[in-house]
Parts: structure tokens; C-alpha cells; sequence
């Protein structure tokens, strides 16, 4: 099973900076890696698929990179609804994982 | 508009069984390979159960495997999930979830979830 790291667990940051997040596989994935929102009572959101592509109707501040085993969603300028939590998933191998999230707080 | 509609949660005994539904609407059901995903209590997402479109090949998790059974109606555009023989570790809310693409395991489309606590 692929485990997937995302770190760090908690990033506090404030309205306008940028935010950066990190995922790291235990083994190489290659780009088959996609990053999700989820809001407090909500179901997940795709933001990114396949490590950079991003999903319909996601803004242009959130962007993905990397491959193999370290991958990043940087989210250019923080805006009041972006705090949440994100989660990395593989879809290299079975069983698909997911990361165990990075939460997004208000400074 | 895609919508997933989850039904049949609630509570049940540990030991018991529970079926849960995935109603679908607003895209090509037939066509997308459909998931189980859930979320304990204050806790990460975990993926449970996948089947491919025409429902010829299933996956799922170590912690279900044998216990929990995927399965669609595409003449209905419902997906199930069966879970038989449930512990407490399997209290979470429960996702539907379609994925982004007829081959592509990542999902662009979730359900609002359905509570399923294993109690007694």
C-alpha cells in the first residue's frame, strides 16, 4: 500500500499570502496524484488531477506540482473561503489512499 | 449538474449489516467507474470500494474486504454498497463518488454522505 504523507498537519497563515502544501508517497505514483478541499460539514472538492491538472472551475490561485513521490499544491493568495482542509489521493495502485490531511487555518 | 443522493444510513448493531444506496443523476452513469469513500468521525477520508463502469471489476480497501459488497444498477443509475458483519471502526459518513474520468481513479463529483454508526 502506497502511504501518503502530507505535511505540515496544520499551517496558519493569513488572508493574501501564499500557502504551500506538501505531499510526499512512500513510493513513486508517477503524476497520478489529486488534491481535494473540504470545508467543515461539507463533502470534498477536487481542486487538482493528475499532480497539475486543475479541475473544472477552480481558480487560477491553486496549482499543483511534482511526480514520482513529491508532489505540492501551492495556493497563491489565501482567500477567506480557501481555509480548510486538503488532502492528497493516489490513484497509481490499489488500494487507492489518501493523505491524512493539512488544515488551513486563519492566523 | 451531477447529483448523488446517498440513503440508507443510520444506526445498526455490531455484527449487523447495513445497505447503503447512491442515486445519480445529471451525467452518463453508465459510462464512470463509481467509489465508496468515507470519513470517520474527526478524522481523514479513506477510500472503501471502487467499480468500473460496466461493474466487471471491484476493488476495495483491506480493512472491508470481505465484508462490504460493491454493486450498480445502471439500468437505474444506483450504485450499493452491502456491509455485512460491521464493527465500530466502520462508524463514518459514507460518500458516493463519481470518478473524473471512465478510467481515471480520482473523483470530481461527491454525494453529501450518509451517517453510518455501528453501535450498541
Amino acid at each position: 500500500e502506497i502511504v501518503l504523507t502530507q505535511s505540515p498537519a496544520t499551517l496558519s497563515l493569513s488572508p493574501g499570502e501564499r500557502a504551500t502544501l506538501s505531499c510526499r508517497a512512500s513510493q513513486s505514483v508517477s503524476r497520478y496524484l489529486a488534491w481535494y478541499q473540504q470545508k467543515p460539514g461539507q463533502a470534498p472538492r477536487l481542486l487538482i488531477y493528475d499532480a497539475s491538472n486543475r479541475a473544472t472551475g477552480i481558480p487560477a490561485r491553486f496549482s499543483g506540482s511534482g511526480s514520482e513521490t513529491d508532489f505540492t499544491l501551492t495556493i497563491s493568495s489565501l482567500e477567506p473561503e480557501d481555509f480548510a482542509v486538503y488532502y492528497c489521493q493516489q490513484r497509481n495502485s490499489w488500494p487507492l489512499t489518501f493523505g491524512g490531511g493539512t488544515k488551513v487555518e486563519i492566523k | 449538474e451531477v447529483q448523488l443522493l446517498e440513503s440508507g444510513g443510520g444506526l445498526v448493531q455490531p455484527g449487523g449489516s447495513l445497505r447503503l444506496s447512491c442515486a445519480a443523476s445529471g451525467f452518463s452513469f453508465s459510462n464512470y467507474a463509481m467509489s465508496w469513500v468515507r470519513q470517520a468521525p474527526g478524522k481523514g477520508l479513506e477510500w472503501v470500494s471502487v467499480i468500473s463502469a460496466s461493474a466487471t471489476n471491484t476493488y476495495y480497501a483491506d480493512s472491508v474486504k470481505g465484508r462490504f459488497t460493491i454493486s450498480r444498477d445502471n439500468s437505474k443509475n444506483t450504485l450499493h454498497l452491502q456491509m455485512d458483519s460491521l464493527r465500530a471502526d466502520d462508524t463514518a459518513v459514507y460518500y458516493c463518488a463519481k470518478t473524473g474520468s471512465p478510467d481515471k481513479y480520482y473523483f470530481d463529483s461527491w454525494g453529501q454522505g450518509t451517517l453510518v454508526t455501528v453501535s450498541s
